[in-house]
């Protein structure tokens, strides 16, 4: 089946625009990741959601970024007022199940990103 | 929170070698250890994962090793290809949530 898909894969903005990244986990995932890579660098965490329950926003680095997800399947990610130090590539993941902790599945599996670049 | 620490931060082997890659995680209620492999370019890709209840789990040249005691777990791949140059990152997770990951390993396998 379909992995999943982030768009666009490229976006190339000017200081201050918002920008939104959308994400399309995989088909009946409750469970989805976005994380922020710098180039060269590691997976930081920014926000998760699962099922209905709140998500955690713990890993968010300011007021300026902020994401949904409708119907418990695609997510947006928006930033605004966009900064130079906001240019990465934006990872999204998904998984089946953490509702329980019985759950089979554990595994991330990751969409191709969205490589932001703020002139 | 987690804590994940990861080592090396570089590593080079000649092909066929082998190839070790220690990471360390601080929160002892996390039990879920996934490594991933993520070429240059490229998405992360799960190569190999394990639950605190198993110390050992193999598959074909890859193993991870996981001590709970010292809360550390390790990625061995053994005759190493150029295929397997890439970056390495391992994660620590708490029944799947709250997934923190090490800084990553720089893999190069020489020919």
């Amino acid at each position: 089946g379909a992995g999943v898909s982030q768009s666009p894969s490229n976006k190339v903005t000017e200081k201050g625009k918002d920008v939104e990244l959308r994400c399309d986990p995989i088909s009946g995932h409750t469970a989805l990741y976005w994380y922020r890579q710098s180039l060269g660098q590691g997976l930081e965490f920014l926000i998760y959601f699962q099922g209905n329950s709140a998500p955690d926003k713990s890993g968010l680095p300011s007021d300026r970024f902020s994401a949904e997800r409708t119907g418990g399947s695609v997510s947006t990610l928006t930033i605004q007022r966009t900064q130079q130090e906001d240019s990465a590539v934006y990872l999204c993941a998904s998984s089946l199940d953490i509702s329980g902790r019985r759950a089979l599945r554990y595994e991330q599996y990751f969409g191709p990103g969205t490589r932001l670049t703020v002139t | 929170g987690e804590n994940v620490e990861q080592h090396p931060s570089t590593l080079s082997v000649q092909e066929g070698d082998s190839a070790v890659i220690k990471c360390t995680y601080s929160d002892s209620a996390s039990n879920y250890f996934p490594w991933y492999k993520q070429e240059l370019g490229k998405r992360p890709q799960l190569i190999i994962d394990i639950r605190s209840n198993v110390g050992e789990k193999k598959d074909q040249r890859i193993a991870v090793t996981l001590n709970k005691t010292a809360k550390h777990f390790s990625l061995h791949i053994t005759e190493t290809q150029p295929e397997d140059s890439a970056v390495y990152f391992c994660a620590a997770s708490y029944y799947g949530q709250n997934f923190v990951f090490g800084p990553g390993t720089r893999l190069s396998v020489l020919p």
